[in-house]
């Protein structure tokens, strides 16, 4: 059984840009949230996708989207880039919607520059 | 205010010394849970609680649902257990987090 993996580990942007990141649930697990944490912050809900659908959003602007595709896979799409989006940003994916307990990937670390 | 509050945020102990974190927390949840974070970033799931305590080798965790208020204690603690330690609770589908406690264990 495979973890919860994400890509990039590390990336750097320029303001205005726009950025993609990816995660892969862990086998068999249909649900995938995305958090971002700013340094020395606990991490903080942006939304979550449950079978493709957004289930769930966080008091992040619209310029968060994101994607499930059929594998349950994820994106978290970031357009405008501004600096304050400098952050961990770590994916968890849980078995149903229903259950408590979330895996988490190991993060993606942007700097905005 | 936070809706789950930490303390303290920052914590030294020298080893072998027992280690207490409290949790509060002012929303509905459905579980709490404890996880711990290295440098550079990864987090792993310790303990999640709905209610009473458990227990996982010189970790131990209780909530009391009435009082809204968890603690994470570390009994004969060692180098390798410094680590911010991370409070959540399961609220409406989503996670809600703590600031975390920031641990380091001198030998």
């Amino acid at each position: 059984e495979t973890g919860v993996t994400q890509s990039p580990t590390h990336l750097i942007k320029t303001r205005g840009q726009q950025v993609t990141l990816r995660c892969s649930s862990q086998s068999g697990h249909n649900t995938v949230s995305w958090y971002q944490q700013a340094l020395g912050q606990g991490p903080q809900f942006i939304f979550q996708y449950y079978r493709e659908e957004e289930n769930g959003r966080g008091n992040f602007p619209p310029r968060f989207s994101g994607l499930q595709f059929p594998n349950y896979s994820s994106e978290l799409n970031v357009n405008a880039l501004e600096l304050d989006d400098s952050a961990l940003y770590l994916c968890a994916s849980r078995k149903d919607r229903g259950t408590d307990t979330q895996y988490f990937g190991p993060g993606t670390r942007l700097t905005v520059l | 205010k936070n809706e789950v509050e930490q303390s303290p945020q920052n914590l030294t102990a020298q080893e072998g010394e027992f280690i207490t974190i409290n949790c509060s927390y002012s929303v509905g949840i459905s579980a709490l849970h404890w996880l711990q974070q290295h440098p550079g970033g990864g987090i792993v799931s310790l303990f999640m609680l709905s209610s009473g305590k458990k227990k996982h080798g010189r970790l131990i965790a209780t909530i009391n649902i009435q009082e809204k208020h968890s603690s994470l204690h570390i009994t004969a603690s060692h180098p390798r257990d410094s680590a911010v330690y991370i409070c959540a609770v399961s609220n409406t589908d989503k996670l809600i987090f703590g600031t975390g406690t920031r641990l380091q264990v001198f030998p």
